[in-house]
């Protein structure tokens, strides 16, 4: 089984709808993050939490707001969908030993029309 | 702050022939580095990570690379690629201490030909 799920893993919306992208981790880490993968630009950072009572805003967290329920889980919602929200969103996990390696789920690619 | 240049969005090379990814970084302190590889329809993973000791790094999948922190460059190279490494590999770094953000580059698309 993978260790960092999302779901759904596709999902078409309409604008002004309301949606959530979940995310669960089977690796006991404590922090998680939020990113959008635009074609050309990378990936850019929405939310990211170091615990279950810690969250913190990226540099894109305008449009988005975001839930930790449990150590595992971590979701991301969009209030007000619009199309500019048009991405592929990756969950990933990270335990800070000096490294910041990070573990990605598989995405979640969302069409907002 | 950093940031991190990848010079080339798209490389496309020869099945068999040497490869080299361009990574430039930018930061007033000290820095861990990072490569991911991100393959169609997939999440990134990691294909190896700069964090100290000796510059030459080697990675999963015969992949290496070196940190040169005079020309602030961390260049993934691998000298006779597979089809199979057709992907998108990005360069990414964070400053050392505490927590610091990983920031990522825009990504180098490998397009290895048959």
């Amino acid at each position: 089984d993978a260790d960092v799920t999302q779901t759904p893993r596709n999902r078409i919306t309409k604008t002004g709808k309301r949606i959530m992208l979940e995310c669960s981790q089977t690796k006991g880490h404590d922090r998680m993050y939020w990113y959008r993968q635009d074609p050309g630009l990378g990936l850019r950072l929405i939310y990211y939490s170091f615990d279950v009572k810690d969250i913190n805003k990226g540099e894109i967290s305008d449009g988005y707001s975001v839930s930790r329920q449990a150590q595992a889980k971590f979701s991301l919602s969009l209030e007000s969908a619009i199309p500019n929200q048009t991405a592929l969103y990756f969950c990933a996990t990270s335990d800070f030993m000096g490294s910041e390696t990070q573990y990605f789920g598989p995405g979640t690619r969302l069409l907002v029309l | 702050a950093q940031s991190v240049t990848q010079l080339d969005s798209q490389v496309p090379v020869f099945e068999e022939a040497p490869v080299e990814l361009r990574c430039n970084y930018s930061s007033s302190v000290s820095v861990y580095l990072f490569w991911y590889v991100q393959y169609p329809n997939q999440g990134l993973q990691l294909l190896l990570k700069y964090l100290s000791g000796s510059t030459l790094v080697k990675g999963i999948n015969g992949f290496e690379a070196e940190f040169n922190k005079s020309q602030t460059s961390f260049h993934l190279r691998k000298p006779s690629v597979h089809i199979s490494d057709t992907a998108e590999y990005f360069c990414a770094v964070s400053a050392l201490g505490g927590y610091q953000k990983v920031t990522f580059g825009i990504g180098t698309k490998l397009q290895v030909i048959p």
